[in-house]
């Protein structure tokens, strides 16, 4: 059973660079056809798909935030990461790691999430 | 960006009773090659993240109970539970997987009356 665990600081202060982990287990991040996300929801808001990844380094961000956002990977440690540069308040959320597949059919939903983490950014 | 709206944003339901949920989105989420809609339903209890009940619309997920049914086509989806019951209490997204950005609805709130 692939299971996905957000790791990062929790407080974050404005203008700073908010960096979290996912780390995958129960499977190979190398697995073919997985791409691995990060997704973020406000204090009671809705959900934000912030981008994704594929292990060979390919990436995928939602324009909103593509001039802030850096997602990366490392295979070695069945890691994924994001990286959110300028922060502000706007930016407290609770962020969820999660993945999804690509194949003859397109994309698929999200199948497996973190718990999430909840970052928030104060001074 | 295809925009998913939802409705109502919230509902109220008695214990027994069918509980409808809608979606609709801002452009066709239909792939007409292989005539499959790409939307999904979620169910996001508190503290918890997401879960996924729905895909391609209409088929559950493994262990999904099923009294929850989806249906629709193109830009307009229901999320139908046919018999409330207590742990059916959380808010439910839709989301469509069509295209880059992958969007979701606002969600609704479904509650026992």
């Amino acid at each position: 059973q692939l299971q996905l665990q957000e790791s990062g600081p929790g407080l974050v202060k404005p203008s700073e660079t908010l960096s979290l982990t996912c780390t995958v287990s129960g499977g190979s991040i190398r697995s073919s056809s997985y791409y691995w996300g990060w997704i973020r929801q406000p204090p009671g808001k809705g959900l934000e798909w912030i981008g994704s990844i594929y292990y060979s380094g390919n990436t995928y961000y939602n324009p909103s935030l593509k001039s802030r956002v850096t997602i990366s990977v490392d295979t070695s440690k069945n890691q994924f990461s994001l990286n959110l540069s300028s922060v502000t308040a706007a930016d407290t959320a609770v962020y969820y790691c999660a993945t999804y597949y690509y194949d003859d059919n397109g994309y698929s939903p999200f199948d497996y999430w973190g718990q999430g983490t909840l970052l928030t950014v104060s001074s | 960006d295809i925009v998913m709206t939802q409705s109502p944003d919230s509902l109220a339901v008695s214990l027994g009773e069918r509980a409808t949920i809608n979606c609709k989105s801002s452009q066709s989420v239909l792939y007409s090659s292989n005539n499959k809609n790409y939307l999904g339903w979620y169910q996001q209890k508190p503290g918890q993240p997401p879960k996924l009940l729905i895909y391609w619309a209409s088929t559950r997920e493994s262990g999904v109970p099923d009294r929850f049914s989806g249906s629709g086509s193109g830009t307009d989806f229901t999320l139908t539970v046919s018999s409330l019951q207590a742990e059916d209490v959380a808010v439910y997204y839709c989301q469509q997987y069509y295209s880059i950005p992958f969007t979701f609805g606002q969600g609704t709130r479904l509650e026992i009356k």
